[in-house]
């Protein structure tokens, strides 16, 4: 299994601003995802956060609007740009060791836009 | 991406087995079948998969048809906590990029 921190668990942000969800795991993982649940809604992958080079991003989702980091095996970040109230969703890292491998998901962030 | 269809919710008594089905007609030979569920205000979590003999852990049981079209997560006893959306993915397991598509998942109701 993993551990997974996100952080913030929770916040309420002003239209037009930015907010960057953190993303730790214990230990070191071969793969990193964001994912988005609108309310009563299902997953959606937005992207998949790949160690030190550019993440791949989903149809329908693009780096200037979800800019991802990935600085080493076990840290990722997503910012959230010039939110309005239609990215008021819980954002969800996943991981998993290996490919092929069970992921494993944080408890997510909750984000309302205001 | 391979799809699978789940019907959107099902109903169960408590202490009775309950099946959640998942057809996946366009499954092809290396894709997985993967089952997690989503408990209330919590990430998912994962259950059991499986490629195409049925498989069992102390969760559930994962029932694969013979031509791999369907599948069925059975729980054995259900009890309140199960309560959940289950979300039945098609994955593959060889190397590369690969991701996790999930689908609308069933909304499981355990009645008391």
């Amino acid at each position: 299994s993993a551990v997974i921190s996100q952080k913030p668990s929770r916040d309420i942000c002003q239209r037009g601003t930015s907010l960057t969800i953190q993303c730790q795991v214990d230990s070191q993982v071969t793969m990193m995802f964001w994912y988005r649940q609108q309310p009563g809604q299902s997953l959606t992958l937005i992207a998949t956060a790949n160690q030190g080079s550019e993440a791949t991003y989903e149809s329908g989702f693009v780096i200037d609007k979800f800019p991802i980091s990935r600085p080493n095996l076990t840290f990722s970040t997503l910012t959230v740009s010039n939110m309005s109230p239609e990215d008021s969703s819980i954002y969800l890292c996943s991981v998993s060791r290996a490919t092929g491998n069970t992921i494993y998901f944080g408890e997510g962030s909750w984000l309302t836009v205001v | 991406d391979a799809k699978t269809t789940q019907p959107n919710s099902m109903e169960s008594n408590e202490e009775e087995p309950v099946h959640l089905p998942c057809n996946h007609s366009t499954i092809s030979g290396t894709d997985y079948i993967h089952w997690y569920r989503q408990l209330p205000s919590q990430g998912p979590e994962y259950v059991i998969h499986g490629l195409t003999s049925n498989v069992n852990n102390r969760m559930a049981s994962l029932a694969i048809a013979e031509d791999r079209k369907s599948s069925t997560l059975i729980l054995h006893r259900a009890t309140l906590r199960d309560a959940a959306v289950y979300y039945c993915i098609l994955h593959k397991g060889s190397s590369g990029t690969y991701k996790y598509i999930f689908g609308t998942g069933t909304r499981l109701k355990v009645l008391a």
